[in-house]
C-alpha cells in the first residue's frame, strides 16, 4: 500500500492552523498513524488509528479520515512544531510510510 | 522509563554482513512485538522488519527479504538484525522500535545507529 503525502513542504507562520494530507493507494480503514520527526531526533507518534490521541501529545494535534484519505491538523502552529511529519499504515504487510511533509517557517 | 539502545553500526563493504543489536529496558520486553525501521540520509522512513513477542513470527518488505533476519532474545531483552549481502542502498540510520501492544504503530524508538555500505 502506497501512502502519498502532500504537500511535500509547507511554509507557515506560527499561530496559523494547518492541515497535512495522507492518501492511501487502497482502503486502509482507520489503520493510519502519524509521526513527527524533529531534526536529528527519532520519530515520535502523534496520532494513532487516524484520530485517536496519544498521551502526552499536545491537544493542538488532531487527525481525521478513513478509507483512503487522511488529515493531520495542527491548530495554531507553535515554533517547536517545525518538523517533518510522516503517516504510516498498519492495515497490511508490508508496513509502509508516506514520504513525509516538511513544515517550515515562512 | 522505556529505553531502546542500538549498537553495532559502522562502515561495511558491499556484499559483507553486519549485525545490529538493540538493548531494551524499562518494560517487559517479552510482551511486545518489536521492529527495525531505517532512514537513508536525507530521506524518509522505511520499515525493515518486525518480530512477534515470542519470536515465532517475522515480517519483512521485499527490499530486504532473504538478506536480513530479525531475531530476539527475550531473557536478555535484546533485539537483533542480521544483515547479509549488504548493498549501497542499505546505507541508513537504523532505528529499533517497539510496536504498541496489540497495535500497528510504533510507540517508542531508539536513537538510531548508522550503517554505511561502501567500498
Amino acid at each position: 500500500i502506497m501512502l502519498t503525502q502532500s504537500p511535500t513542504t509547507l511554509s507557515v507562520t506560527p499561530g496559523e492552523s494547518i492541515s497535512l494530507s495522507c492518501r492511501a493507494s487502497q482502503s486502509i480503514s482507520t489503520n493510519l498513524h502519524w509521526y513527527q520527526q524533529k531534526p536529528n531526533e527519532s520519530p515520535r507518534v502523534l496520532i494513532k488509528y487516524a484520530s485517536q490521541s496519544i498521551s502526552g501529545i499536545p491537544s493542538r494535534f488532531s487527525g481525521s479520515g478513513s478509507g483512503t484519505d487522511f488529515t493531520l491538523n495542527i491548530n495554531r502552529v507553535e515554533p517547536e512544531d517545525f518538523s517533518v511529519y510522516y503517516c504510516q499504515q498498519s492495515n497490511s504487510w508490508p508496513r509502509t510510510f508516506g514520504g513525509g511533509t516538511k513544515l517550515e517557517l515562512k | 522509563e522505556v529505553q531502546l539502545v542500538e549498537s553495532g553500526g559502522g562502515l561495511v563493504q558491499p556484499g559483507r554482513s553486519l549485525k545490529l543489536s538493540c538493548a531494551a529496558s524499562g518494560f517487559t520486553f517479552s510482551s511486545f512485538p518489536m521492529a527495525w525501521v531505517r532512514q537513508a540520509p536525507k530521506k524518509g522512513l522505511e520499515w525493515v522488519a518486525s518480530i512477534s513477542s515470542g519470536g515465532g513470527g517475522t515480517y519483512y518488505p521485499d527490499s530486504v527479504k532473504g538478506r536480513f533476519t530479525i531475531s530476539r532474545h527475550n531473557p536478555k531483552s535484546t533485539l537483533y538484525l542480521q544483515m547479509d549481502r549488504l548493498r549501497s542502498e542499505d546505507t541508513a540510520s537504523y532505528y529499533c522500535a517497539r510496536h504498541a501492544v496489540g497495535a500497528g504503530y510504533f510507540d517508542y524508538w531508539g536513537q538510531g545507529v548508522m550503517v554505511t555500505v561502501s567500498s
